[in-house]
């Protein structure tokens, strides 16, 4: 099956300071998805981007699906962008499951 | 506003005891997921509902059953829960299996975290 790979596992930044997280799959994909886990468990969607760039805000995503990479781009980073991001990848072959990365815990200091 | 609820936010259940925990939508999505989620780790499907159609995940254990009455509710029963089944159960929806837009994407619940004594 797909394996989907995130990086840094761990990132620590002082707030304001910018920051790139990476998702790499190994097949082919037909989308891709980024959500932020907030510290309390909750799991918002960021961005639906299986190709190109989107921005929202201070984020913004680029998915370069012939080369199988996402990259979640956060800048001027505030304590509230603290938790676990994820991007999840679905898989068609046979049934429509989601595979999650293994996600960037992410704690930005005040 | 739409949205995904789930109910109970903490369950605490002994060894062996059912449980089940419940989730609702106002999103009117046709297909609503199981995931488990174990500490420090990434959401685990256990099952998902397509409309009335029920689609296992090959490793998820007999011991996980699910129930969906209608379009707005989704029931996990763990019929004799262990020590390992403690976790986050996030419950989410979409409107159809694949998305083809941002507004197909996958919404989630805030979650129910099962302590099991």
């Amino acid at each position: 099956g797909i394996q989907v790979e995130q990086s840094p596992p761990d990132l620590i930044l002082q707030e304001g300071a910018n920051s790139t997280l990476r998702c790499n799959f190994s097949d082919s994909v037909n989308n891709l998805q980024w959500f932020h886990q907030n510290p309390w468990g909750q799991l918002i969607n960021l961005f639906y981007i299986p190709s190109g760039t989107k921005q929202n805000g201070r984020l913004s995503a680029t998915t370069v699906a012939t080369e199988r990479y996402s990259l979640l781009y956060i800048s001027s980073s505030q304590t509230t962008d603290s938790g676990v991001y994820f991007c999840a990848v679905l898989a068609t072959s046979g049934t429509y499951k989601y595979i999650f990365g293994t996600g960037t815990r992410l704690k930005v200091l005040a | 506003d739409a949205m995904v609820i789930q109910n109970p936010r903490y369950q605490v259940t002994q060894f062996g005891k059912p449980v089940t925990l419940s989730c609702s939508q106002t999103l009117n999505h046709n297909v609503m997921y199981w995931y488990q989620q174990k500490s420090s780790q990434a959401p685990k499907l256990l099952f998902h509902y397509y409309d009335k159609d029920f689609n296992n995940e090959a490793d998820t254990p007999d011991n996980f059953q699910s129930r969906r009455p209608n379009t707005s509710f989704c029931f996990l029963d763990i019929r004799s829960p262990g020590l390992g089944d403690a976790a986050m159960y996030l419950c989410a929806t979409s409107r159809d299996q694949e998305p083809t837009a941002d507004t197909d994407t996958q919404y989630f619940g805030p979650g129910t975290r099962l302590t099991v004594l």
